[in-house]
């Protein structure tokens, strides 16, 4: 069973655009929500981090909105570049439970056209 | 500083062998999870151990195990290989075992079963 489910699969934008892409998660003992990106050939990278204590975090072009209630979340990243081209991932773990142990989504694979 | 190394780069076995991957965390730190990354599936969490004991285990068969020596170096082992286990198997370290912006992933390991 897929603890996060995630979407787009797959996401062309052109370069200046804004790319979205979300994802829902059922257990809500998650209190912490990373984003990864990772390009071929390398391990995932952390990108942008949030906590459900807050609706929004924003770090330089890209941002994540969080909707509790709906146990969803976001990642918009603004003025889309070529650079941006990537695998994206979502995740979510507990901090109740000892340990490190993500669940992530099944990847959105981002095309940024120039 | 070193980030998380994983060799080898890539692996080719036979069905049925058995296979090890070696992991060296990023120095200090004394959490290290395993992956498995595939097309379809995306990251799904093998293990995780801490201060040489594995503290977190995913749902994957008693074929794939692993240890993690006094130096924090994890080991991964598949044994009786099948064709399914073909992926991308990642390593990912962190200072502390608990859910941190510390997490690092290594560039992974791919094996292919033929």
């Amino acid at each position: 069973q897929q603890q996060v489910k995630q979407s787009p699969q797959s996401l062309i934008v052109q370069k200046g655009g804004i790319s979205i892409i979300n994802c829902a998660y059922e257990n809500t003992a998650f209190d912490y929500f990373p984003w990864y990106q990772q390009f071929p050939g390398k391990g995932p990278a952390l990108l942008i981090a949030i906590r459900p204590d807050v609706s929004e975090k924003k770090e330089g072009r890209f941002t994540i909105s969080f909707n509790k209630s709906a146990k969803q979340f976001s990642l918009h990243i603004m003025d889309s570049q070529p650079g941006d081209s990537a695998t994206y991932f979502c995740a979510a773990g507990s901090s109740r439970r000892t340990g490190n142990q993500f669940y992530f989504g099944t990847g959105t694979s981002l095309t940024v056209i120039p | 500083k070193a980030g998380v190394t994983q060799t080898p780069r890539y692996l080719i076995k036979t069905r049925g062998q058995q296979v090890t991957l070696s992991c060296s965390p990023i120095s200090g730190h004394r959490s290290v999870s395993w992956y498995q990354q595939t097309p379809g599936q995306g990251l799904q969490f093998l293990f995780e151990y801490f201060s040489e004991t594995q503290r977190n285990k995913g749902n994957f068969p008693g074929r794939f195990s692993g240890r993690q020596f006094s130096n924090s170096r994890s080991e991964m082992n598949v044994s009786t290989l099948e064709l399914g286990d073909s992926a991308l198997y990642l390593c990912a370290s962190s200072l502390e075992g608990v859910l941190s912006y510390g997490y690092t992933f290594g560039s992974g390991t791919r094996l292919t079963v033929v």
